[in-house]
């Protein structure tokens, strides 16, 4: 267990739902990751969060997806009008900006499917 | 855009033995960090081993080293003694110095370890 946890494991939901997933990064990171991975690739960077403040968005963030970290502290990624395509495994990582490598810890992962 | 390339889609070594999983990368950059990630079946993905770009020595996690080569852009990871645990997807990443932001990952290798 890295720490990091994601809520929930797995979702099923019908096209045109809308979902939101959780993640919980360790307490004392301050930036916050999420990742896209689909089957057969690995994980592809969405955005990115320093403390509250959103650094960074990725152009696979289309407009139905918007995520937040109100508080700095856990986030949610929320899919609007759910399409088949966002079928994936959404994973959450953490990391702390102090030190060289700043290693990014990853939580277990949301699987969503979309029918 | 920084690239990341595993030609191996699947590997197999037999439990003792030694392998060597294969990734290269494209950046223009010169300060960078790179990683090699391990994926368990149904569980978190874990830092298995790092490098700095400005580091000339390779780095060693116990039965894990890499075999870092600047110049031709290539990050090898060498598992000796291969134990049944090793079983699972590696991923290999990049990350730029400056930005401290996300990783770029391959597509994985698939480690298989037999008995």
């Amino acid at each position: 267990d890295t720490g990091v946890s994601q809520d929930p494991r797995h979702k099923i939901t019908k096209r045109g739902q809308n979902v939101t997933f959780r993640c919980d990064p360790i307490s004392e990171h301050n930036r916050l990751y999420w990742y896209r991975q689909t089957l057969g690739q690995g994980p592809e960077f969405l955005t990115y969060f320093q403390n509250e403040a959103q650094l960074e968005k990725s152009r696979l963030l289309s407009d139905r997806f918007s995520a937040e970290r109100p508080k700095g502290s856990f986030s949610t990624l929320e899919i609007q009008r759910t399409e088949q395509g966002d079928s994936a495994m959404y994973l959450c990582a953490s990391s702390l900006t102090q030190g060289t490598y700043n290693e990014q810890f990853f939580g277990p992962g949301t699987r969503l499917t979309v029918l | 855009a920084q690239t990341v390339t595993q030609s191996q889609p699947e590997m197999s070594v037999q439990e003792a033995e030694t392998v060597t999983l294969s990734c290269t990368y494209d950046t223009s950059e010169s300060d960078y960090y790179l990683f090699w990630y391990k994926q368990p079946p149904s569980r978190q993905m874990i830092l298995v081993i790092r490098q700095e770009a400005y580091k000339q020595q390779n780095a060693t996690e116990n039965r894990f080293s890499v075999n870092f080569q600047k110049a031709a852009k290539s990050f090898s990871l060498k598992i000796s003694d291969s134990q049944l645990g090793d079983a699972a997807m590696y991923f290999c990443a990049y990350r730029d110095g400056g930005s401290q932001g996300n990783l770029i990952f391959g597509k994985g290798t698939k480690l298989s370890v037999k008995p």
